[in-house]
């Protein structure tokens, strides 16, 4: 299983930016996607969730990013997409996507991204 | 929202030291807590979920109790690879997948 992100980088305060996280190793349509951010020297802050088709691609964010970011999901090239737009300072961090796996009823992040930096400054 | 807390926030510790981290959530959460061990300029790496079960390839000195509002992830014996942060998140009530502002494991 492997999770390799692409994306980010320096952008202006609201400018907009894509990252994109392929997977492989896995049948990637079969499982839940999440992005998890970290800003410099901070702690973890779940960003973004998006299921399965199965569970109709439903998608939750978190309230600091709701409206401006957006998750999505291409199973036919087995990748997830963050669409960051009206980028604000506080969204500088390292962004990582990482894989949600459900076995019985206990839901689990299992398997990360490498993890990719984005700045945000004018 | 369902907060998480940890304590300590930072521990001095030696090899081959026994080591007790704890993690609280500010209502019950069953068992849908998840353990992650960061060292620096790399990805979260998952130890504990169901609060208790390993994860596939974790050491066997690493084990997590718990059930409802508080939590333990102990190392029975320290290692020097497990000097690194570590946090609690909780997976009962999403979302937000919240996560404990973590437990920093330091040389004594």
């Amino acid at each position: 299983v492997q999770l390799v992100q692409s994306g980010g980088g320096l952008e202006q305060p609201g400018r907009s930016l894509r990252l994109s996280c392929a997977g492989s190793g896995f049948i990637f349509g079969d499982y839940a996607m999440n992005w998890v951010r970290q800003a410099p020297g901070k702690g973890l802050e779940w960003v973004a969730f998006i299921s399965t088709k199965d569970y109709g691609g439903a998608t939750e964010y978190a309230a600091s990013v709701n409206g401006r970011f957006t998750i999505s999901r291409d199973d036919s090239k087995n990748i997830a997409y963050l669409q960051l737009n009206s980028l604000k300072t506080e969204d500088t961090a390292v962004y990582y996507c990482t894989r949600g796996f459900l076995s019985g009823s206990n839901y689990r992040f299992d398997y990360w991204g490498q993890g990719t930096l984005v700045t945000v400054s004018s | 929202d369902i907060q998480l807390t940890q304590s300590p926030s930072f521990l001095s510790a030696s090899v081959g030291d026994r080591v007790t981290l704890t993690c609280r959530a500010s209502q019950g959460i069953s068992n849908y807590l998840a353990w992650f061990q960061q060292k620096p300029g790399k990805a979260p790496k998952l130890l504990i979920y169901g609060a208790s079960t390993l994860q596939s390839g974790v050491p066997s000195r690493f084990s997590g109790s718990g059930s409802g509002t508080e939590f333990t992830l102990t190392i029975s014996s320290l290692q020097p690879e497990d000097f690194a942060t570590y946090y609690c998140q909780q997976l009962d009530s999403y979302p937000p997948f919240s996560f404990g502002p973590g437990t920093k494991v330091d040389f004594k």
